[in-house]
């Protein structure tokens, strides 16, 4: 399984764009990158998924380099309320067991 | 996305008892399911993952006696704590995965408290 390395934690304002990136130097052919966001007493709820390049949805983009070796997660104008841990999962997660790294505490202030 | 409860969200108990927590899949049928076990401050930690209709394979340290898991069919999971202690108190989390629909991911479950006194 491939292990992932984040930052512990980031602080952003309210309004401003936010980039995670997440290491992830021995990912696999098959594995995909996932990312979750978890609020305290909450479990983990998807976020995004990709594979390569760059994915787009309602809430979020990530960006993959060619190699494959790293990841961004990027929250376009956060609030408050996305105040939470977000984890970087690399793997084939569907059937595969799924080993979450430390993740990294997003604190948004006022 | 799919949908994954959890009974009971929170339960309090007392030392040596045994409490079961119980993970459905809602809306799909989860050929996978994997518990996590989550201490405060902490990141998940996979304790099993159990295929539906077989013995469950526990990661290293936990303990398959102590916790019993059972996968009986594709849209039920249960964690059973045996003999539980006050170190045992901590958030259980279960996740589902259900290939047939092609999804690339697992649902969680939204966590079940559990509290030993």
């Amino acid at each position: 399984l491939a292990k992932t390395t984040q930052p512990i934690s980031m602080d952003s304002y309210e309004g401003q764009e936010v980039n995670i990136t997440c290491s992830h130097n021995n990912i696999a052919t098959n594995d995909y990158i996932t990312w979750y966001q978890q609020f305290p007493s909450q479990g983990p709820r998807f976020i995004i998924q990709g594979y390569k390049t760059k994915v787009t949805n309602e809430v979020a983009s990530l960006f993959i380099p060619a190699d494959r070796k790293s990841s961004t997660l990027s929250l376009p104008r956060v609030s408050l309320s996305d105040t939470a841990v977000y984890y970087c999962l690399v793997g084939n997660t569907g059937g595969f067991k799924t080993i979450f790294g430390a993740g990294t505490r997003l604190f948004v202030k006022a | 996305g799919a949908v994954v409860s959890q009974h009971p969200s929170r339960v309090i108990c007392k030392s040596g008892t045994s409490v079961k927590i119980e993970c459905r899949s809602l809306d799909f049928q989860a050929t996978t399911m994997f518990w996590y076990r989550q201490f405060p401050k902490q990141s998940l930690m996979l304790m099993a993952t159990s295929n539906e209709g077989s013995k469950a394979t526990y990661e290293q340290g936990v303990e398959k006696d102590k916790f019993l898991i059972n996968h009986a069919s594709l849209t039920l999971s249960t964690l059973t704590v045996t003999s539980a202690h006050p170190e045992d108190s901590s958030f259980y989390i279960c996740s589902a995965s259900g290939n047939e629909r092609g999804y690339n991911e697992q649902f969680f479950g939204p966590g079940t408290r559990l509290t030993v006194l």
